[in-house]
């Protein structure tokens, strides 16, 4: 079965400052890859998608994430932290047969003033 | 506006008392699956659908049933609520149930049994 660490449940940064959460998976095949947010009180909404096009793949509010298979990852990045990105981010894999996502733990992303 | 809706968006109830959680897409999207959220465990699979009258268990349905008769809704139902259902749920849905696909969610339901 596939899985998903998120390493850190809870990331503090300050304003303006690289934004880095890791997530590792553990898959026998080429996995299709997904980074969520949360924000209080919300639904999950899509950041971004890795679907073996790009190993670098762009998305909204000027998040990215790297996949590499070399390392299992997928680590989300993202240059100069604001405070509307103050959310709880799940990375989370799908399974290679039909579209159940295992997700991981998440994590709580913190950015100080 | 496309969008999965779920009501009520919150509820208090008592052990043993059957409740209903709605679920509704206007995508016209043919999968659909309910997830609970639990801190520290992200979120886990309960039901899901790949089809209208198809359904499968996901990772943890014991205490819940679901029924899809119409394409855009997809209800959850607890027959006897215990506390160790005290969660977040989310109703999610996607265009195919294909890996690729991008799964929309709802805005969630919090439910406390007491």
């Amino acid at each position: 079965a596939q899985s998903v660490t998120q390493l850190g449940s809870h990331v503090s940064v300050s304003e303006g400052a690289l934004v880095l959460l890791r997530c590792n998976y553990s898959s026998s095949v080429p996995p299709y890859l997904f980074w969520y947010v949360q924000y209080p009180n919300q639904g999950l909404q899509l950041l971004l998608k890795y679907t073996s096009a790009a190993t670098l793949v762009k998305g909204i509010n000027g998040f990215e994430a790297e996949f590499k298979k070399s390392e299992t990852s997928f680590h989300l990045t993202k240059p100069s932290a604001h405070m509307s990105d103050a959310a709880e981010y799940f990375c989370a894999v799908s399974e290679e047969y039909g579209n159940k996502l295992v997700f991981g733990a998440g994590t709580i992303l913190r950015v100080k003033s | 506006e496309a969008q999965v809706t779920q009501n009520p968006r919150y509820l208090i109830t008592v052990t043993g008392k059957k409740l209903t959680v709605t679920c509704s897409q206007n995508m016209n999207h043919e999968y659909m699956s309910w997830y609970r959220q639990d801190p520290g465990l992200g979120l886990r699979q309960i039901y899901y659908s790949m089809n209208v009258e198809v359904t499968d268990k996901g990772d943890v349905p014991e205490g819940y049933k679901v029924s899809r008769k119409e394409k855009r809704n997809f209800p959850l139902i607890l027959e006897s609520p215990s506390p160790n259902q005290t969660s977040l749920y989310f109703c999610a849905s996607s265009l195919l149930a294909v890996s690729y696909n991008e799964q929309f969610f709802g805005p969630g339901t919090r439910l406390t049994v007491l």
